[in-house]
């Protein structure tokens, strides 16, 4: 298995602009995560879905996020408008339901918002 | 809401044990000790995790003190590969992980 698989690697984008981070589970997974990091606040919990249901956002900083999982392999992370504040690491993990005590990560999106 | 306290840094010879210590005490019955490390761009991984007993797989060993107040994560034989940020993290199952700020590891050659 290859992995959660993140897209892109890196997006540099202006100030306004609306950006999709993509997150693919690993199969048979029925966990998923997004995460954000920066220096000032470490790793920070964004939302949580178990089979494909939102269980809970209470980590979304503002209505300006939404994410969704459209079927059970994939996750869409949405910033509209983005702001520079939003420049970070966003993280994607997955984790079955035989074992939600072992998160399994991507390898991030490095979104920097000029 | 801070359930761990760790040294934010330390270092460790090649070859030798890295002993990571990792503070709980306000840890309640039913809540596991986690640790996960990341490496520099990458995601966080999973090392290993208990709840009263020590435990050992291929990657560390975990002690946890019979009050449950604190523990050890051993990294037997260190290698410059394990240089990376390690997390401890307390919390029942079920519930989400919440990463601290974690102990900066640096394996010298």
């Amino acid at each position: 298995d290859a992995g959660v698989i993140q897209s892109p690697r890196h997006e540099v984008t202006e100030m306004g602009q609306e950006v999709t981070l993509r997150c693919k589970l690993i199969s048979g997974h029925n966990s998923l995560f997004w995460y954000r990091q920066t220096m000032m606040r470490g790793l920070e919990l964004l939302i949580y879905f178990n089979n494909n249901v939102p269980i809970d956002d209470s980590g979304m900083p503002e209505d300006r996020f939404s994410a969704k999982m459209p079927n059970a392999s994939f996750s869409t992370l949405k910033i509209q408008p983005s702001e520079p504040r939003d420049s970070a690491v966003y993280f994607c993990a997955s984790s079955p339901d035989n074992d939600r005590e072992k998160l399994f990560f991507g390898s991030g999106t490095q979104l920097s918002v000029l | 809401d801070a359930k761990t306290t760790q040294p934010p840094s330390m270092d460790c010879a090649e070859g030798r044990a890295a002993n990571l210590p990792c503070n709980h005490s306000t840890i309640s019955g039913n809540e596991y000790v986690y640790w996960y490390r990341q490496i520099h761009s990458q995601g966080p991984q999973y090392i290993i995790h208990g709840l009263k007993n020590n435990e050992t797989n291929e990657m560390a060993s975990l002690i946890i003190t019979e009050d449950r107040k604190s523990s050890t994560l051993i990294l037997p034989h260190a290698t410059l590969r394990d240089t990376a940020v390690y997390y401890c993290i307390v919390k029942n199952t079920g519930n989400q992980f919440y990463f601290g700020t974690g102990t900066s590891l640096t394996v010298i050659p």
